[in-house]
């Protein structure tokens, strides 16, 4: 069974500090994964990650695969209190129809 | 600009009746998927379409129907409501899968069944 485990599962920070999310998966036949930011209503796309070791930056969020262990992380540097949010992690898996496994979810939230 | 738009946004329903949950795209998308979030945990596919005419089981598919009559449209029909099925559900359209396009989640419909 395909499995995506995010942690930690919430966290609380301080504006301005830096944070690291993280998302392991197990999925048969691997071919991307991608991060969403969850806020009241629908989750909305962040990074879509194939490939390992290559960093995808947007702002001061970044993220980054290591296929080899089967997990990526995504950074948020100086958080702002708009980033407070559920960030889901999904995998997406190439076994011959369609299989997106969704994690979780680590909610953040920043407190000023 | 449209997107992927869900009606209703808030229902509620007593035990037994029997509801659909509208779906729509203006994006030509060929997938289109449903996916419903309980409290404090990720996303579960509940069905899920590769073109008109063609809808395949999700992970969590019993308790629900779809159809797929027109590339635009996927509603998701509830039979004789339960409980259980009390959830947030988003309804979600992507151009395919191979490619690794991403996919674009509708706002979310809250369910809630009493």
């Amino acid at each position: 069974e395909d499995k995506v485990v995010q942690s930690p599962l919430s966290l609380v920070v301080h504006e301005g500090d830096t944070v690291t999310l993280n998302c392991s998966y197990e999925v048969t036949n691997f071919r991307s994964l991608l991060w969403y930011k969850q806020e009241k209503k629908a989750p909305t796309f962040l990074f879509m990650l194939t490939s390992s070791g290559i960093e995808k930056k947007s702002g001061r969020l970044s993220s980054i695969l290591d296929k080899k262990e089967l997990f990526s992380i995504l950074n948020i540097t100086a958080t702002q209190t708009g980033d407070s949010a559920i960030y889901l992690c999904a995998a997406y898996s190439g076994a011959g129809s369609y299989q997106l496994t969704f994690g979780k979810g680590t909610k953040l939230s920043v407190i000023p | 600009n449209a997107g992927v738009t869900q009606t209703p946004k808030f229902r509620i329903l007593k035990i037994g009746q029997s509801m659909t949950l509208q779906c729509a795209q203006d994006m030509n998308h060929n997938y289109m998927y449903w996916y419903r979030q309980d409290p404090g945990m990720g996303l579960k596919l509940i069905y899920y379409s590769v073109g008109a005419g063609i809808t395949d089981k999700g992970e969590v598919p019993n308790g629900y129907n779809v159809s797929r009559s027109t590339t635009e449209d996927f509603p998701l029909r509830l039979e004789l409501a339960a409980p259980s099925q009390t959830s947030v559900y988003f309804c979600a359209s992507s151009l395919d899968v191979y490619s690794g396009n991403t996919i674009y989640f509708g706002e979310g419909s809250w369910l809630t069944v009493v």
